[in-house]
């Protein structure tokens, strides 16, 4: 299947600090990317969905100024954590479509942030 | 609107066990139906999937029925390993939106 490459899989950083997630679709194009947020056996939740080229759609709850996601090409979204605190640590997942009706999504890695 | 209903877990079984993760979905429209499988600390992997109504999906020894009389996309594995516990997820994609299922965690034990 095609391969969605997320970066870094683990970091921890100060609280207060900035952190940048990125995810990179390695053999297609995806118009189409989503973030997750995972918690401890917990299900996942969208965090927002970015299609290439424009503004991502948040979900409710989800706070745009505080997790910026950039999805200016093809291949590349990034999540960045601004002035991130100790609740923000979590599993973070992307994943990625290409165009086409009913296309499946294909998954980052993950990443393990750590906020201490 | 559209939506997955994924049975809750955790469940736990015996090596060589048959499971069944029973799934079903709402929809509208004509969705297709994936499993996605979670291995501790890993992000998501496609199990398998079907795209139309009577369609069965495959892998690895796993299967599932797309079944629009039932509105339903139940997970099967006649014999499971201690390799397969992981969390399983049931999503539905129509158009360009996608729904999972809450996960259901799977443990397997010798």
């Amino acid at each position: 299947g095609a391969v969605v490459s997320q970066h870094p899989s683990r970091v921890i950083c100060k609280s207060g600090t900035s952190v940048k997630i990125e995810c990179r679709s390695l053999d297609f194009q995806a118009t189409t990317m989503f973030w997750y947020r995972q918690f401890p056996k917990k299900s996942l939740m969208l965090m927002a969905t970015s299609n290439e080229g424009s503004k991502a759609t948040y979900e409710q709850g989800v706070e745009k100024d505080k997790f910026l996601i950039n999805h200016a090409s093809l291949t590349l979204s990034t999540l960045t954590v601004t002035s991130a605190h100790p609740e923000d640590s979590s599993f973070y997942i992307c994943s990625a479509r290409a165009a086409g009706r009913n296309t499946e999504a294909f998954f980052g890695q993950g990443t393990r942030l750590t906020v201490v | 609107g559209d939506s997955v209903t994924q049975m809750e877990g955790p469940v736990t079984l015996s090596e060589e066990a048959f499971l069944t993760i029973n799934c079903t979905y709402t929809a509208t429209g004509y969705p297709s139906l994936f499993w996605y499988v979670q291995y501790p600390g890993e992000g998501l992997q496609l199990l398998l999937k079907a795209t139309k109504a009577d369609d069965k999906g495959s892998n690895k020894g796993f299967e599932a029925t797309y079944r629009k009389e039932t509105t339903s996309f139940h997970l099967e594995k006649g014999s499971v390993q201690v390799s397969d516990s992981a969390v399983y997820f049931c999503a539905l994609i129509t158009g360009n939106q996608f729904y999972f299922g809450t996960g259901t965690s799977l443990t397997v034990i010798p």
